[in-house]
C-alpha cells in the first residue's frame, strides 16, 4: 500500500477554472512536496511545506499535519498549467512519492 | 546557473549489457539519489548518498550499482541483473542541513533494444 495518496488521478478543466488536487498520508513527515512533471520529463518543486499554507503567484499550497492531508489550488488555471501533479512526503533523508494527478487544461 | 544535469536523455541498450546514467550537480549538495519512474506508479529510489564514499539501497536496488568518488558526481549503472530496465530514470539532490526542496534533473529515459 502506497503512503502517499493523490486524489484526483485524472483532472480536465477549462480555462479559468479553480482546481484542487488533493495528497493524503500515513506516516509521520518532515515536509511535504508538491512537484510539477512536464510532458518532457523534468520535474519542478512547486512548494516544501511543513505547516499551514503558502501561495506562490496563481498556486496555493495548504497542509493539515493533524490530518494528514495536503491540498494544491490552482486559481484561474491557464492551459499552460497541464502537467502531472506529484505530491511527496519527506521522510527521514528520502521522499515518497503519489502517483500523481494528470491535468489538462483546455482553451 | 546551477543545477542537475543527467546525461544522455536516451539511452538504449542491448541484452546482457550494463549502462551507466550520469548525473552531475552544481549546488554543492550532499545528498544525491536516484529514482525510477514507470507509467501509472510514483517515483521508487533506487540508491541514496549522504556523502562521499558512502551510499544506501534504496526500495528497488535489485540490478543497480552507483559509486560516489566525488561530491559533484553520482552516476548509475543498470546492470544486465535488472530485467527489466526501461523506465524514465530522475536523479535529484538536496543540502542535508535545512528544509531545502529537493533539485531534479531532466532525467533519462532508458529502453531495451
Amino acid at each position: 500500500k502506497n503512503e502517499v495518496e493523490q486524489s484526483p488521478q485524472n483532472l480536465t478543466a477549462q480555462e479559468g477554472e479553480f482546481i484542487t488536487i488533493n495528497c493524503s498520508y500515513s506516516v509521520g513527515i518532515s515536509a511535504l512536496h508538491w512537484l510539477q512533471q512536464h510532458p518532457g520529463g523534468g520535474i519542478v518543486s512547486l512548494f516544501m511545506l511543513s505547516s499551514g499554507k503558502k501561495k506562490h503567484g496563481r498556486l496555493i499550497a495548504t497542509i493539515n499535519i493533524q490530518e494528514k492531508h495536503s491540498s494544491l489550488h490552482i486559481t484561474a488555471s491557464h492551459p499552460r498549467d497541464s502537467a502531472v501533479y506529484i505530491c511527496a512526503v519527506l521522510t527521514g533523508y528520502a521522499l515518497n512519492f503519489g502517483k500523481g494527478t494528470s491535468l489538462l487544461v483546455t482553451p | 546557473d546551477g543545477g542537475i544535469t543527467q546525461s544522455p536523455k536516451y539511452l538504449f541498450r542491448k541484452e546482457g549489457q550494463n549502462v551507466t546514467l550520469s548525473c552531475e550537480q552544481n549546488l554543492n549538495h550532499d545528498a544525491m539519489y536516484w529514482y525510477r519512474q514507470d507509467p501509472g506508479q510514483g517515483l521508487r529510489l533506487i540508491y541514496y548518498s549522504q556523502i562521499v564514499n558512502d551510499f544506501q539501497k534504496g526500495d528497488i536496488a535489485e540490478g543497480y550499482s552507483v559509486s560516489r568518488e566525488k561530491k559533484e558526481s553520482f552516476p548509475l549503472t543498470v546492470t544486465s541483473a535488472q530485467k527489466n530496465p526501461t523506465a524514465f530514470y530522475l536523479c535529484a539532490s538536496r543540502p542535508l542541513v535545512g528544509l531545502e526542496p529537493q533539485h531534479f534533473g531532466d532525467g533519462t529515459r532508458l529502453s531495451i533494444l
